[in-house]
């Protein structure tokens, strides 16, 4: 069974400050994304990643930025906090189905992160 | 601009009743569609996929899910739910011909099984 981990499960943090989620993935798995769920709009896509050293813009990476520094761990920085940015955060892993760009994502437990 | 639609926020039927959850997508090419399902503070996990071939998948726990190129549709189905299926469901669909590796996903169903 693929396993993604995600820490911390919980973060509250004030406007301004600085934030870092971690995720890290053991079934060595190519890609990781980072998501943010909040009611009303399902899944946002922020960043991506292919693999060790690389990120790539999702759907809404403004106030985010993302490391790969291997191919287990991706992390979600966010510099200056702000309310906004209230969520759950959610982190998956995933590898090509049959080299046809299919495949399937395996998601980590979320951090519910509160910025006051 | 790929679209995944789910139309039914919530649907709520009795324990051992069928069920049907609908997801409609909008663009043409040669596509991936998978279903996930979330439990009350949960992740995401896998339910089924379709990429080719027959256009009725299997998933786990006896859900399927049937593919019509007619109708865009990829609908989710169960022929008798369990209190245990409760949980919000998302469809999601991937454009493969795009060269992009995102998932796009709809807004999910909330299902929830009486008893």
């Amino acid at each position: 069974e693929a396993a993604v981990t995600q820490s911390p499960r919980n973060k509250v943090a004030v406007t301004g400050g600085k934030v870092t989620l971690s995720c890290n993935q053991t079934n060595n798995h190519n890609n990781m994304y980072w998501y943010r769920q909040d009611t009303g709009h399902g899944l946002r896509l922020i960043h991506y990643s292919y693999g060790a050293g690389s990120t790539e813009k999702g759907d809404i990476p403004d106030g985010y930025k993302a490391s790969r520094p291997s191919q287990e761990n991706f992390s979600l920085i966010l510099e200056l906090a702000t309310p906004s940015q209230t969520s759950v955060y959610f982190c998956a892993s995933g590898g090509d189905w049959g080299g046809r760009g299919a495949e399937t994502l395996y998601f980590g437990s979320g951090t519910r992160l509160t910025v006051l | 601009t790929q679209t995944v639609s789910q139309s039914d926020a919530h649907v709520t039927v009795f324990e051992g009743d069928s069920v049907e959850l609908r997801c409609n997508y909008s663009y043409g090419g040669s596509i991936y569609l998978s279903w996930y399902i979330q439990h009350h503070g949960h992740g995401l996990q896998f339910l089924l996929k379709y990429y080719s071939g027959n256009p009725v998948v299997q998933g786990v726990n006896g859900f399927e899910a049937e593919f019509s190129k007619s109708d865009s549709s990829f609908h989710l189905r169960k022929a008798s739910v369990h209190w245990s299926d409760s949980a919000v469901y998302f469809c999601a669909v991937r454009e493969v011909s795009s060269g992009s590796w995102q998932l796009i996903f709809g807004s999910g169903t909330q299902l929830t099984v009486m008893p």
